[in-house]
């Protein structure tokens, strides 16, 4: 069974640039998970997709980050404009509803200048 | 809101000692609790969990109860390799939204 697949692993920008990060799911898992993983602290959930609808947005920070997932399966996290801040590793997840387990994707490091 | 604590790293032991890695966690009602592990260079992979109050998880010789009644799950191995080297991460989950905990770094030497 393939895993979460991610890209790309690294991106370096300036602040006040734009990025994307893109998230292919296991195959038949409903529900998609993007966190933020600041160095040195464990994820912090931005964003829950069920299929293609949003369950839970309360954390993304809206006037800078949106995240959509075409079709209920592909998921892209946009950032525009990047801050100084924002420099983490973005992690995607998708869980089985059977036993609640979740599986990560490898992350895509951001680092902003 | 829901929040998971665990002990700060790292942890530093000798290969072959006994590892314990306090994680607590704040919930109304009765989360799944679950152990992450992240090796280097890897992404989090799930290392063991359990569903209800007084379970057991085990997996690769690393156990943790869920103890309704101190709100815990401490993770603990009898006898660490230098192979067990990684974070450690604690989270809620099942019905919940997954939360987890910061992570603790065990290093271990051998």
């Amino acid at each position: 069974e393939a895993g979460v697949a991610q890209s790309p692993r690294y991106k370096i920008i300036e602040k006040r640039q734009s990025v994307a990060f893109w998230c292919n799911p296991i195959s038949g898992h409903a529900t998609l998970y993007w966190y933020q993983q600041i160095l040195g602290q464990g994820p912090k959930l931005l964003i829950q997709f069920q299929n293609n609808g949003v369950v839970d947005d309360s954390q993304l920070p809206k006037d800078r980050f949106s995240a959509e997932r075409l079709k209920g399966v592909d998921s892209t996290l946009k950032i525009q404009p990047a801050k100084l801040e924002d420099s983490a590793v973005y992690l995607c997840a998708t869980r089985t509803e059977y036993t609640g387990e979740l599986f990560f994707g490898e992350g895509s490091r951001l680092t902003v200048l | 809101g829901d929040s998971v604590t665990q002990m700060e790293g790292p942890v530093t032991l000798s290969e072959e000692a006994f590892l314990t890695i306090n994680c607590t966690y704040t919930a109304t009602g009765y989360p799944s609790l679950f152990w992450y592990v992240q090796y280097p260079g890897e992404g989090l992979q799930l290392l063991l969990k359990a569903t209800k109050a007084d379970d057991k998880g085990s997996n690769k010789g690393f156990e943790a109860t869920y103890r309704k009644e101190t709100t815990s799950f401490h993770l603990e191995k009898g006898s660490v390799q230098v192979s067990d080297s990684a974070v450690y991460f604690c989270a809620l989950g099942g019905s919940y939204i997954p939360t987890f905990g910061r992570g603790t770094s065990l290093i271990v030497h051998p």
